[in-house]
């Protein structure tokens, strides 16, 4: 069964600093996702991105915020300057046509 | 208001039980999916809908897209069907999805 795959699968960052979550989507999916679920709370819709480019962005996703698939497998959340209230629990997911989302495992970020 | 709302928000069932979760919706959709989401985290798609029914396993899921409704139903329940149940709302095709709360639910040997 095809995995996304998430990198690393916890983070610990000083306040301020920059962090890069990494994903590996299904290799035939062509729709990528960011998503988050604060502790304790229901999960949020970050970005989409499709055909190299963000499709629809939530009110979340500021300018602290930034997508990247730099070499066609790879699919990168950038958070600059991290704040407290960005520790969450990080999702990626991948869709093909027609069907559901597949799933990473997540990434644990924690800013201290 | 929340835009999606599930119900119960909590539920305990005996081992064997016919279960079923709500999810109510206030916008137009264009898809909705079931997801579960494991005690350790991982979220795993069950069913994407846009209308009538689908069953895999012990699993059920129907919506009614007049009525802005669908329902999850679990038959034959098992302790290793207790998660997070949660709903989740396709306002544009392939793009942005809102998440209900989710329905926490534990099967009792």
């Amino acid at each position: 069964e095809p995995e996304v795959t998430q990198t690393p699968s916890h983070q610990v960052t000083q306040m301020g600093q920059e962090v890069i979550l990494r994903c590996v989507p299904i290799s035939n999916h062509l729709y990528f996702y960011w998503y988050r679920q604060i502790l304790g709370q229901k999960v949020e819709f970050l970005v989409s991105f499709y055909n190299n480019e963000i499709s629809e962005k939530s009110e979340i996703f500021d300018d602290q915020f930034s997508v990247e698939r730099p070499d066609g497998s790879n699919f990168t959340l950038k958070i600059r300057s991290t704040k407290l209230e960005d520790s969450a629990m990080y999702f990626c997911a991948s869709r093909g046509t027609g069907v559901g989302y597949t799933f990473g495992s997540g990434t644990r970020l924690t800013v201290v | 208001k929340n835009e999606v709302e599930q119900s119960p928000q909590n539920l305990t069932a005996q081992e064997g039980e016919f279960i079923t979760i709500n999810c109510s919706y206030s916008v137009g959709i264009s898809a909705l999916h079931w997801l579960q989401q494991h005690p350790g985290g991982g979220i795993v798609s069950l069913f994407m809908l846009s209308s009538g029914k689908k069953k895999h396993g012990r699993l059920i899921a129907t919506i009614n897209i007049q009525e802005k409704h669908s329902s999850l139903h679990i038959t034959a329940s098992h302790p290793r069907d207790s998660a997070v149940y949660i709903c989740a709302v396709e306002k544009t095709s392939y793009d942005k999805v809102i998440f209900g709360p989710g329905t926490s639910l534990s099967v009792i040997p």
